[in-house]
């Protein structure tokens, strides 16, 4: 079965770094390119970026370009999100997802909720 | 960047009854267009894939159609389980895919 399985809830405070994960199986985490997608409280999804793990090319939306970093380790199949400054306006659910044929997401991993807060 | 517009953005409907969203696009995106469904509280589904393709698993009273820059994803009978918001995207663009900003279907 091909999964992606995120890392667990944070709360962190403004000014805090952070790193959360995506991690594939059940399929060649190399082939494919997976994606991030914000969802702000109550709001749409938005498109953050995506990377191939085969060679770490990676694309980012210009609102999300130079906010966050889009990386991956093939070696362990997982993709990251990372902010070296978090914001309160950071605070949604994280979602990855893997990029297929023409770019249509399937499957999505379940989530990472991320709260900012002093 | 390429803008993508539902309409409607929410939409009160009964249980058996047929129902069409629909996707416009900025610029021609060909049949570059998926359709996803999102229930509260759980990550979005993938429906329907280059504009017509019903997904694996997916209840074929989905379907989807159009190309260019209009779209339409239509339930042909409403069930129970279909309450939820949906969301169309392009994958035109590989370095800028983009959402529309979704379309709340509720029970009437």
């Amino acid at each position: 079965e091909v999964q992606l399985v995120q890392s667990g809830a944070e709360v962190k405070k403004p000014g805090e770094s952070l790193k959360i994960s995506c991690k594939g199986s059940g399929y060649s985490f190399t082939s494919y390119w997976i994606g991030w997608v914000r969802q702000m409280p109550g709001k749409g999804l938005e498109w953050m970026g995506i990377i191939y793990p085969g060679d770490s090319d990676t694309r980012y939306s210009p609102s999300f370009q130079g906010q966050v970093t889009i990386s991956a380790d093939k070696s362990i199949s997982t993709a990251y999100l990372q902010w070296s400054s978090l914001k309160a306006s950071d605070t949604a659910m994280y979602y990855c997802a893997r990029s297929q044929g023409y770019g249509w997401f399937d499957p999505w991993g379940q989530g990472t909720l991320v709260t900012v807060s002093s | 960047d390429i803008q993508m517009t539902q309409s409607p953005s929410s939409l009160s409907a009964s249980v058996g009854d047929r129902v069409t969203i629909t996707c416009r696009a900025s610029q021609s995106i060909s049949s570059y267009l998926n359709w996803y469904q999102q229930k509260p509280g759980k990550a979005p589904k993938l429906l329907i894939y280059a504009a017509s393709s019903l997904q694996s698993g997916v209840p074929s009273r989905f379907s989807g159609s159009g190309s260019g820059t209009d779209f339409t994803l239509t339930i042909s009978s409403l069930q129970p389980e279909d309450f939820a918001t949906y969301y169309c995207q392009q994958s035109y663009s590989t370095s800028m895919y983009t959402f529309g900003q979704g379309t709340k279907l509720e029970i009437k």
